[in-house]
């Protein structure tokens, strides 16, 4: 199992561009995580998905959209980047509905750098 | 909603020490209490948890301690070695009834000196 899957690992953005970040798990969870990890910030959620088809704002969502037309995957997007929106991004997944499965899988991790 | 204290937010200890993070919690309802640690360049990882029917819980040098009635969590690492640098993370979360979202802690960067 390759566990959450991240893509690409680190990426420079001019002021307006746009972008896609692909979050992948292959251990077929319910829900799925977008956070944002700044200096000093901690882990600060920005989207999430409890299933298939839905996604739900977290604490810092201006700015994100995000889709999750497969079970697998749960895209991350921005239209139009701002500086402010440089971090390192982690996606994370688990089943917490499911039992005692409540433990979140991270991935690698994102490095976006937006100039 | 839940709102998670995490202190100290540096903790610089020498090999062989003992650490102990701390972490408070607001909402009484929280039943799941993880642990993870995050090594340079590198996602989380839960290294421990404890749900709120245990008092404590030890996973060989680590344990985790909770205290319901004042709504606090502690990470103890014994004898520490220069490979637990790293920054850890405390989480609360409500199991059931509630949305299940985790809400984290700031973190708490370990340094441990050789």
């Amino acid at each position: 199992n390759a566990g959450v899957t991240q893509t690409p690992k680190f990426r420079v953005l001019k002021t307006g561009q746009s972008m896609t970040l692909l979050c992948a798990q292959d251990m077929n969870h319910e829900y799925m995580y977008w956070y944002r990890q700044d200096p000093g910030m901690g882990l600060r959620l920005i989207h999430y998905s409890v299933g298939e088809g839905t996604t739900a704002k977290g604490e810092v969502p201006d700015g994100y959209n995000v889709s999750r037309l497969k079970k697998q995957n749960f895209l991350l997007g921005l239209e139009s980047a701002a500086p402010s929106q440089t971090s390192v991004y982690f996606c994370a997944s688990n089943s917490p509905a499911r039992g005692m499965q409540e433990t979140q899988y991270f991935g690698p991790g994102t490095r976006l750098l937006v100039l | 909603g839940e709102n998670v204290e995490q202190h100290p937010s540096t903790l610089s200890v020498q090999e062989g020490d003992s650490a102990v993070i701390k972490c408070t919690y607001s909402d009484s309802a929280s039943n799941y209490f993880p642990w993870y640690k995050q090594e340079l360049g590198k996602g989380p990882q839960l290294i421990i948890d404890i749900r709120s029917n245990v008092g404590e819980k030890k996973d060989q040098r680590i344990a985790v301690t909770l205290n319901k009635t004042a709504k606090h969590f502690s990470l103890h690492i014994t004898e520490t070695q220069p490979e637990d640098s790293a920054v850890y993370f405390c989480a609360a979360s409500i199991r059931s009834g509630g949305s299940y979202i985790p809400t984290f802690g700031r973190g708490t960067s370990l340094i441990v000196h050789p």
